[in-house]
């Protein structure tokens, strides 16, 4: 009865690779996002979904590729991977965009060597 | 766009004393206000939160207050346990707008 889950839990790659990260939810909410957690546990928005429509899109190197096939699912396709890639990345959803809680997933530890 | 300033970063105390932490935000807009802890390894999780239109919101040994005019808000934890210790965001947005985090504080209760 997982909230949000995410798959892998932990991705170790080299650089200049591609590799994707998935994430669903099965509280039906409207709105997913991607977090970027850095070293120090900085917590940064990427990118947020609506219905499956793209409605935040930060200050991301364009190698990051969001893609929401329904409202359930949000994935995010890393292309020519860095070494400041290295990071955990969060999934969360919320019912709908605004001043709502956000449920995050588990996360994917991504480390690329 | 909005930034918010989280302190101290890292706090330590005695099991059963209280916990404080502050932070301010600089967008006058904002009108939702959420706290998260974050467990070594684990999700963020949403503890207590509070709205511009309230001064001050409690739950158990968790409290929240909110200053509007000095865009300050607070987080004090009564009673401190073990379990408490953790990393804790706050965070700060304005209708639909990006949800903006505080750079966090890592708590320890020494038991």
């Amino acid at each position: 009865d997982t909230a949000v889950s995410q798959t892998p839990k932990y991705l170790v790659t080299q650089m200049g690779n591609d590799k994707s990260i998935k994430c669903e939810q099965n509280l039906g909410h409207d709105t997913m996002y991607w977090y970027k957690q850095d070293s120090k546990k900085f917590l940064k928005i990427m990118f947020s979904y609506n219905n499956k429509e793209l409605i935040i899109n930060e200050t991301v190197p364009n190698r990051f590729s969001p893609k929401s096939p329904d409202k359930a699912h949000l994935n995010l396709h890393i292309n020519s991977l860095e070494l400041g890639d290295s990071a955990v990345y969060f999934c969360a959803s919320s019912r709908r965009p605004g001043t709502n809680e956000q449920f995050f997933g588990p996360g994917t530890r991504l480390t690329v060597l | 766009g909005e930034n918010v300033e989280q302190h101290p970063s890292t706090l330590s105390v005695q099991e059963g004393d209280s916990a404080v932490i502050k932070c301010t935000y600089s967008d006058s807009a904002s009108n939702y206000f959420p706290w998260y802890k974050q467990e070594l390894g684990k999700r963020p999780q949403l503890i207590i939160d509070i709205r511009s239109n309230v001064g001050e919101k409690k739950d158990q040994r968790i409290a929240v207050t909110l200053n509007k005019t000095a865009k300050h808000f607070s987080l004090h934890i009564t009673e401190t346990q073990p379990e408490d210790s953790a990393v804790y965001f706050c965070a700060a947005q304005d209708g639909n707008t990006p949800l903006v985090f505080g750079k966090g504080t890592r708590l320890s209760v020494i038991a």
